[in-house]
């Protein structure tokens, strides 16, 4: 079957801007993780759902991050008022108990 | 907290050389352990898992013990290849944390380089 996607690949975001960027898991994981991850660095994590809950937010930066999954399947990250150190790429996991099956990401440069 | 850290890179071997990429950790709880691998252009791969003490991950010719005595999860193989050219990744998740969500911290990443 098909793999996590996101959308889009890229994008480029002038300061102050807000962006939302798209995350679909693989069909029937309950499980959704969202990370960051700088420049030659290892992802850090941002939030969980499980299913429509988002059942841990202690990785978000700043409360310019915001998060959900409604429906329990599709989730949207967005990031209000851009900063310059949001410039990264945002990855989505989605699991069945501890095995998590990542995106291709998104790639956000804030200009 | 949970940290992992692992071998700093870049790491640069000729083919049919060994591999190791050593990576030790801290968790609060028991957790379980993981290579991620990342391709030129692709996204993160599952390379390896073991979920507990002693327990021995292996795929693609890649093997990495579990060692709780010593915090460690060393990535190793016997003889690498112009294709296994990509960035590695240690990372854990602690069941018993409490935080219930098994997030994955993960190391810093090691860039590998095989050159024929």
């Amino acid at each position: 079957g098909a793999g996590v996607s996101q959308s889009p690949r890229y994008k480029v975001a002038k300061r102050g801007q807000d962006v939302a960027l798209r995350c679909d898991p693989i069909s029937g994981h309950v499980s959704l993780f969202w990370y960051q991850q700088a420049l030659g660095q290892g992802p850090e994590f941002l939030t969980y759902f499980q299913n429509e809950a988002q059942l841990d937010k202690s990785g978000l930066p700043s409360d310019r991050f915001f998060a959900e999954r409604p429906e329990g399947s599709v989730s949207t990250l967005k990031i209000q008022r851009t900063q310059q150190e949001d410039s990264a790429v945002y990855l989505c996991a989605s699991s069945i108990q501890y095995e998590q099956y990542f995106g291709p990401g998104t790639r956000l440069t804030v200009t | 907290g949970d940290s992992v850290t692992q071998m700093e890179g870049p790491v640069t071997l000729s083919e049919e050389a060994f591999l190791t990429i050593n990576c030790t950790y801290t968790a609060t709880g028991y957790p379980s352990l993981f290579w991620y691998v990342q391709y030129p252009g692709e996204g993160l791969q599952l390379l390896l898992k073991a979920t507990k003490a002693d327990d021995k991950g292996s795929n693609k010719g890649f093997e990495a013990t579990y060692r709780k005595e010593t915090t460690s999860f060393h990535l190793e193989k016997g003889s690498v290849q112009v294709s296994d050219s990509a960035v590695y990744f240690c990372a854990l998740s602690d069941s018993g944390s409490g935080a219930g969500s098994y997030q994955l911290t993960f190391g810093k990443g090691t860039k590998l380089s095989v050159i024929p």
